[in-house]
């Protein structure tokens, strides 16, 4: 069965500071991938995507970029923190289905 | 953007009521999903309704949807403790999914 993983769980970054969150899938090959962001008490955003290994697309221009090293492993960074970068952060994958699989999540609080 | 908007906002119900809340839509869909988020957990699907589909039952959730007012209905019957939970609508289009803002039920016991 497929599996996926988000690391780390929490996260507390100061202002200006980098960031990488990782997202890994088990158990399947060449899925789509998905970064969303969630703030509090709202829905989600979706950020980047990606139906590829080096395929990235981003639905909004902001402080993060996403990669794709390998199959299953997908990557969010930033070189610079802002305090609205905070928030809950959701990884997801398909197989070209439209039902959609989330990891845990990664809380992220910038101060 | 968010592409659809649930209502109500929150709902809070006794244990073994039904709870129904409803989603609301701008532009035209390939399918709509609906998904339950547990307090800080991460999103999980319940079912997904094709256009061309007008009701869909899973166990105790049933869920309509009327694509000539875009909007779709997400019914829980004989609510549970365990459902207390955020509840959201997603549209789908290509590889995407557009949630809305979600709709918070708590059931009591």
């Amino acid at each position: 069965s497929q599996t996926i993983h988000q690391w780390p769980a929490t996260l507390v970054q100061p202002v200006g500071s980098p960031l990488s969150l990782e997202c890994t899938v088990e158990g399947t090959s060449n899925p789509n991938l998905y970064w969303y962001r969630q703030a509090a008490g709202r829905g989600l955003q979706l950020l980047f995507y990606s139906v590829g290994i080096g395929q990235i697309s981003s639905e909004v221009p902001q402080n993060l970029s996403a990669s794709r090293p390998q199959d299953r492993q997908f990557i969010l960074s930033s070189k610079k923190l802002l305090l609205s970068d905070s928030g809950f952060y959701l990884c997801a994958w398909n197989l070209g289905t439209y039902e959609q699989y989330f990891g845990p999540g990664t809380r992220l609080t910038v101060t | 953007s968010q592409q659809g908007e649930e209502d109500p906002q929150a709902l809070s119900i006794q244990e073994g009521e039904n709870a129904t809340m409803n989603c609301s839509y701008k532009t035209s869909i390939n399918n709509l999903q609906w998904y339950r988020q547990n307090s800080g957990r991460g999103l999980v699907h319940l079912i997904l309704i094709r256009s061309n589909e007008r009701e869909k039952h899973s166990g105790r959730l049933r869920v309509t949807l009327d694509t000539s007012k875009k909007s779709s209905s997400l019914l829980i019957t004989a609510s549970r403790a365990a459902d207390t939970a955020s509840y959201f609508c997603a549209t789908g289009h290509d590889y995407k999914l557009s949630f809305g803002a979600g709709t918070t039920v708590t059931v009591r016991a």
